[in-house]
């Protein structure tokens, strides 16, 4: 079975912070890689897609990059915004990772 | 306004089925593919399925093949989500959500940029 790993599961950080969110794929996968932002109690935000393509609105600390079967999602100085839960998800089979929360250290 | 509002949250008994709707606004709805992730308490998201409105094909994740029918409604611009013979892990938000656009016509992007407020839907005996 197609599997997406993330990781860490969680993640315990300070504002200023350069956080990198790991998602390894069980088998080589096109750049069809997307990453969302979830807040409690809210639906996902689509922040990267295309592996590398910011979605309009996302601040230019999040970058995303990789290829084969290992992507990143880099936030280059966490935000108190920033505290959330994160997902990666292939297209082509469409699975998402297990998320990574994010937490104040 | 693009927007996607969803039907509100639901107590099922085991057994029995549920439909829940996503109504689209701001003229996406014969643009783009609609996908239904769910998600349980505490848990990640899982796709379930979706559907290229346009034509009416849809797409089931195996794991819910035979158990949840997707279809859309053009003359409301809705879509809706059926899950038959329910059981209590099957309680969860679900949501729907658009495929994104990719950078030729008629391309997806292959990602979710926008979602529905998500429905409860409860299995309790």
């Amino acid at each position: 079975d197609f599997q997406m790993t993330q990781s860490p599961s969680t993640l315990s950080a300070s504002v200023g912070d350069r956080v990198i969110i790991t998602c390894r794929a069980s088998q080589s996968i096109s750049r069809w890689l997307a990453w969302y932002q979830q807040k409690p109690g809210k639906a996902p935000k689509l922040l990267i897609y295309k592996t590398s393509t910011l979605e309009n609105g996302v601040p230019s600390r999040f970058s995303g990059s990789g290829s084969g079967t290992e992507f990143t999602l880099t936030i280059s100085s966490l935000q108190p915004d920033d505290f959330a839960t994160y997902y990666c998800q292939n297209y082509h089979p469409l699975t998402f990772g297990g998320g990574t929360k994010v937490e104040i250290k | 306004q693009v927007q996607l509002v969803q039907s509100g949250a639901e107590v099922k008994k085991p057994g029995s089925s549920v439909k829940v709707s996503c109504k689209t606004s701001g003229g996406i709805f014969n643009s783009y593919a609609i996908n239904w992730v769910r998600q349980a308490p505490g848990q990640g998201l899982e796709w379930m399925g979706g559907i290229i409105t346009t034509v009416g094909r849809t797409n089931y994740a195996q794991k819910f093949q035979g158990r949840v029918t997707i279809t859309a409604d053009k003359s409301t611009s809705t879509a809706y989500m059926d899950l038959s013979s329910l059981r209590f892990e099957d309680t969860a938000v679900y949501y729907c959500a658009k495929e994104g656009a990719g950078p030729i016509v008629g391309s997806t992007s292959g990602a979710f940029d926008i979602w529905g407020q998500g429905t409860m839907v409860t299995v309790s005996s």
